[in-house]
C-alpha cells in the first residue's frame, strides 16, 4: 500500500470553478503536510503547508487537514487556465513522502 | 538569488559509463536530498543528507552514490548506469528536516 495516495486524474474543471484535490496518507504519526504544484517539465514549487487540523487559506488556495480521517485536501477557488498543472501532496514522517500527483486541467 | 542548481540539465549516456550530476545550493541549508520522478510513480527519494558527511538511503538507493563534503554541494553519482535509471532527477534542499524543500530545475537522464 502506497503511503500517500492521490487520484492521478486528470481532473477537469471549467474556468472560474472550484477545483478540489484530495490526498490520503497511511501513517498516523505524520506531522507536516505540503501541497506542491508542478508544471510539465518543471520542478515542484510549494503552494501550501499545513500542520494542524482545520483549514488554512492563502489567496485562492485553501488546504484542509483531517488527521483523524488521514486526509488532506487542496481547494482552488476561481480556477484559472494557468492553474493547469500536476499537484503533488507530500507528507513528512521523518522523510518527505510524495503522492503520485493529480493532474488538473482548467478549461477556458 | 536563493536557488538550487543542477548540472547538467540534460544528459544522454550509455550503459556502464560513470556519470555525476552536480547539485549546489546557496541558502546554507543543512538538509539536501535527491529524488527521481517517473510517470505513474511520482517523486521517490534516492538519498538524503542531514549535514556535511552525513548521508542516508531513501526509498530507491540502489545503483546510486552520494557524497556531502561541503554544505552547499551534494553530487549524485551513477557508477554504472543502466537503462532503468532513465528518469527525471531533482535535487532539493531545506533548512532542516521539518521545513519545506526547495527544488532544483531537474536533470533529465537517458541511459541507452
Amino acid at each position: 500500500q502506497k503511503e500517500v495516495e492521490q487520484n492521478s486524474g486528470p481532473l477537469s474543471v471549467p474556468e472560474g470553478a472550484i477545483a478540489s484535490l484530495n490526498c490520503t496518507y497511511s501513517d498516523r504519526v505524520s506531522q507536516s503536510f505540503f501541497w506542491y504544484r508542478q508544471y510539465s517539465g518543471k520542478s515542484p514549487e510549494l503552494i501550501m503547508s499545513i500542520y494542524s487540523n482545520g483549514d488554512k487559506e492563502d489567496g485562492r488556495f485553501t488546504a484542509q487537514l483531517n488527521k483523524a480521517s488521514q486526509y488532506v485536501s487542496l481547494l482552488i477557488r476561481d480556477s484559472q487556465p494557468s492553474d493547469s498543472a500536476t499537484y503533488l501532496c507530500a507528507v513528512r514522517v521523518g522523510m518527505l513522502t510524495f503522492g503520485g500527483g493529480t493532474r488538473l486541467m482548467v478549461k477556458p | 538569488e536563493a536557488q538550487v542548481t543542477q548540472n547538467p540539465r540534460y544528459l544522454i549516456t550509455v550503459t556502464g559509463k560513470k556519470l555525476t550530476v552536480t547539485c549546489s545550493q546557496n541558502m546554507n541549508h543543512e538538509y539536501m536530498s535527491w529524488y527521481r520522478q517517473d510517470p505513474g510513480l511520482g517523486l521517490r527519494q534516492i538519498y538524503y543528507s542531514m549535514n556535511v558527511e552525513v548521508t542516508d538511503k531513501g526509498d530507491v538507493p540502489e545503483g546510486y552514490k552520494v557524497s556531502r563534503k561541503e554544505k552547499r554541494n551534494f553530487p549524485l553519482i551513477l557508477e554504472s548506469p543502466s537503462p532503468n535509471q532513465t528518469s527525471l532527477y531533482f535535487c532539493a534542499s531545506s533548512p532542516g528536516t521539518a521545513e519545506t524543500q526547495y527544488f532544483g530545475p531537474g536533470t533529465r537522464l537517458l541511459v541507452l
